[in-house]
């Protein structure tokens, strides 16, 4: 069965530095999305990307966060400058559209 | 208000216990759908029920949209049932903002 798949699965950054994480949603979906969960927390939706574009986010998702989908597979979230309230489990997931969403298996991201 | 509420918050279940787990969703979430997050983290998609019934082993659902409820059913849980099971639907004409419930933390003892 065609799934999403995230790296890295566990990050460890310093306060201040820049993390990428990665992930290959699903081949033939249209949208892609990124959500994190807070520890014990529900998941948030941060973003959403359709036709080369974000198309919706919400308002975690400041100018310190970024989303590219550099080739026609991968699909980047970038943080430019980590701070300790970053610490979560990062979820990158995608859909046809409007359906069902299937969610990579997470990278937690923990600032020290 | 956007509202997705889950009930109960936890459960604690014998092993071969059934269970009804609840989600109540305000007017403005729409295509609900069913999520297992297993002990190591991992959102596995259950069920995705706008409307209507679905089965699949011993799970099934139930949503009912007009008046805003849908219910997870487990039969006959195992100790791998074990997690928290979340409750989400889209919000208003979204493509992608999900909103989640709370989720219920489902524990099945042996």
């Amino acid at each position: 069965e065609p799934e999403v798949t995230q790296t890295p699965s566990h990050q460890v950054t310093q306060m201040g530095q820049e993390v990428i994480l990665r992930c290959v949603p699903i081949s033939n979906h249209l949208y892609f999305y990124w959500y994190r969960q807070i520890l014990g927390q529900k998941v948030e939706f941060l973003v959403s990307f359709y036709n080369n574009e974000i198309s919706e986010k919400s308002e975690i998702f400041d100018d310190q966060f970024s989303v590219e989908r550099p080739d026609g597979s991968n699909f980047t979230l970038k943080i430019r400058s980590t701070k300790l309230e970053d610490s979560a489990m990062y979820f990158c997931a995608s859909t046809l559209g409007g359906n069902t969403i299937y969610f990579g298996e997470g990278s937690w991201l923990t600032v020290v | 208000g956007i509202q997705v509420e889950q009930s109960p918050p936890d459960l604690i279940l014998q092993e071969g216990a059934n269970s009804t787990l609840r989600c109540n969703f305000s007017d403005s979430v729409n295509n609900l759908q069913w999520f297992h997050q297993n002990p190591w983290g991992q959102l596995i998609n259950l069920f995705y029920i706008p409307s209507g019934t679905k089965q699949n082993g011993r799970l099934s659902a139930t949503t009912v949209a007009t008046e805003r409820y849908s219910l997870l059913y487990i039969s006959s849980s195992q100790t791998t049932d074990s997690g928290v099971y979340f409750c989400a639907g889209y919000y208003g004409g979204s493509q992608g903002n999900l909103i989640f419930g709370k989720g219920t933390k489902l524990s099945v003892k042996p």
